[in-house]
């Protein structure tokens, strides 16, 4: 069975500081691994995706994935975060063309 | 159009009403996914659809949940006899399939409130 599990519900840093949210993957297949930022009372954006090809994936906004087979992991990093990042942000996987199995979020707060 | 569109954007009904939930896809996408997203994080899965056909519904309480996608009409979610559970943001996915590439496109998502 496929699970995606997020480490923290919630994560804070300070503005300029290093963002780093933390997902892992079970999965029997090659995944496709996307994260998803979900502003206040809005839907989900796509940050970026993992679907072949090289392991480390930039998306919008400063963001950068690495793929990690071995470790089944695909964790989330900005180099500096800003005041406009607060958000949850949903880890997910998939398998062509079914449903997206989604993480249970992580707060991300930006202390100024 | 080039977004996935979703109607109403909040819906209030009594426990034991009925809800119907609407999403217009992207065009050109052919599948739709309807998820079910409780106390602002827990997303659930209620099912997909390949053009009119249904292709994954293992996440539908079929009790009271139904779906349909019609030709040239909006999909739609129906839930008979609301409970206080079904309260939650329902959000309407698309994609075309495209080998190795799965992305779903989310609609702006219908806040249910059950009474």
């Amino acid at each position: 069975a496929q699970s995606v599990t997020q480490l923290g519900s919630h994560v804070s840093v300070s503005e300029g500081a290093l963002v780093l949210l933390r997902c892992n993957y079970s999965s029997s297949v090659p995944p496709y691994l996307f994260w998803y930022v979900q502003y206040p009372n809005q839907g989900l954006q796509l940050l970026l995706k993992y679907t072949t090809g090289a392991t480390l994936v930039k998306g919008i906004n400063g963001f950068e994935a690495e793929f990690k087979k071995s470790e089944t992991s695909f964790h989330l990093t900005k180099p500096s975060a800003h005041m406009s990042d607060a958000a949850e942000y949903f880890c997910a996987v998939s398998f062509i063309p079914s449903k997206i199995i989604f993480g249970s979020g992580t707060r991300l707060s930006i202390r100024p | 159009g080039e977004e996935v569109a979703q109607t109403p954007k909040h819906l209030v009904r009594g426990e034991g009403q009925k809800a119907k939930l609407y999403c217009a896809p992207i065009k050109g996408h052919s599948y739709v996914f309807w998820y079910q997203q409780v106390l602002k994080n827990e997303f659930k899965f209620l099912i997909s659809f390949q053009n009119e056909n249904v292709f994954d519904e293992t996440g539908m309480p079929k009790e009271r949940f139904s779906a349909k996608c019609l030709p040239n009409s909006p999909c739609s979610l129906e839930i008979q006899a609301t409970k206080l559970e079904d309260s939650a943001v329902y959000f309407c996915a698309s994609s075309h399939r495209v080998p190795g590439d799965n992305e779903q496109f989310f609609g702006p998502g219908t806040r249910l409130t059950v009474l």
